[in-house]
């Protein structure tokens, strides 16, 4: 199993529509995650940051199930800047080194007048 | 956005030549990281320096030499590469803590002939 696995889509959708992403992960003792976002041809760039209660910015709703080990982002009423490939990323617990990261290969969203 | 650079933008280079990769980050953090993205995968981590200290290795091959004089500073040195090493080599930096988000640069896109 890997250990970040996303649907790799891609996904194409309509102005307006609502849009889930799925991110499974694979070890129970990751601590942090997150949502990037990445243009094409550009650098990932932080979307949101993914707490245990689930948290908003604006249009977009991340969620964790540390049960099922998985996370969420859902893009409500999408826009066309919206296409993007979106990569999700699970912070391991490693003792003293806290600094390491795993990425998914991304899901591809492309937003449709 | 500034807060971390990474020079050359581009590079093809020969399997024979040396060339090194330049990153900088002036956003004060402590940790610095390689990763390579290659079409279609997940990032994949290549080094990891917190406080300057080498502290992963990600089974990379010998061919790809990392160097970090301080924290603000992380050069990836190159030499006899292969066809395959061809790819988006992104620089991040994060402040070691809690949540650890990682920032990148714009990343060099690399062909080797």
């Amino acid at each position: 199993r890997k250990e970040v696995e996303q649907d790799p889509g891609p996904f194409n959708v309509p102005e307006g529509a609502t849009v889930a992403f799925n991110c499974t992960y694979s070890n129970s003792a990751s601590q942090s995650f997150f949502w990037y976002r990445q243009d094409c041809r550009k650098e990932p760039k932080l979307l949101m940051s993914v707490y245990s209660s689930g948290n908003e910015d604006g249009r977009f709703t991340a969620q964790l199930n540390r049960a099922s080990q998985y996370i969420s982002l859902l893009i409500r009423d999408s826009k066309l800047s919206d296409s993007a490939t979106y990569l999700c990323a699970v912070k391991w617990s490693r003792g003293t080194n806290n600094n390491d990261m795993r990425f998914g290969a991304g899901t591809r969203l492309t937003v449709k007048p | 956005e500034t807060g971390v650079t990474q020079t050359p933008r581009h590079l093809v280079m020969g399997m024979t030549n040396k060339k090194s990769l330049k990153c900088e980050q002036h956003l004060g953090h402590n940790a610095m990281y390689w990763y390579k993205q290659s079409a279609k995968k997940p990032l994949e981590l290549m080094f990891v320096y917190n406080f300057k200290e080498q502290t992963e290795n990600n089974s990379v091959p010998s061919r790809f030499s990392p160097e970090c004089p301080n924290s603000s500073h992380l050069f990836l040195h190159l030499h006899t590469l292969q066809p395959e090493d061809s790819a988006l080599y992104l620089c991040a930096s994060s402040q070691p803590g809690l949540e650890d988000t990682q920032y990148f640069g714009p990343g060099t896109r690399l062909t080797v002939l």
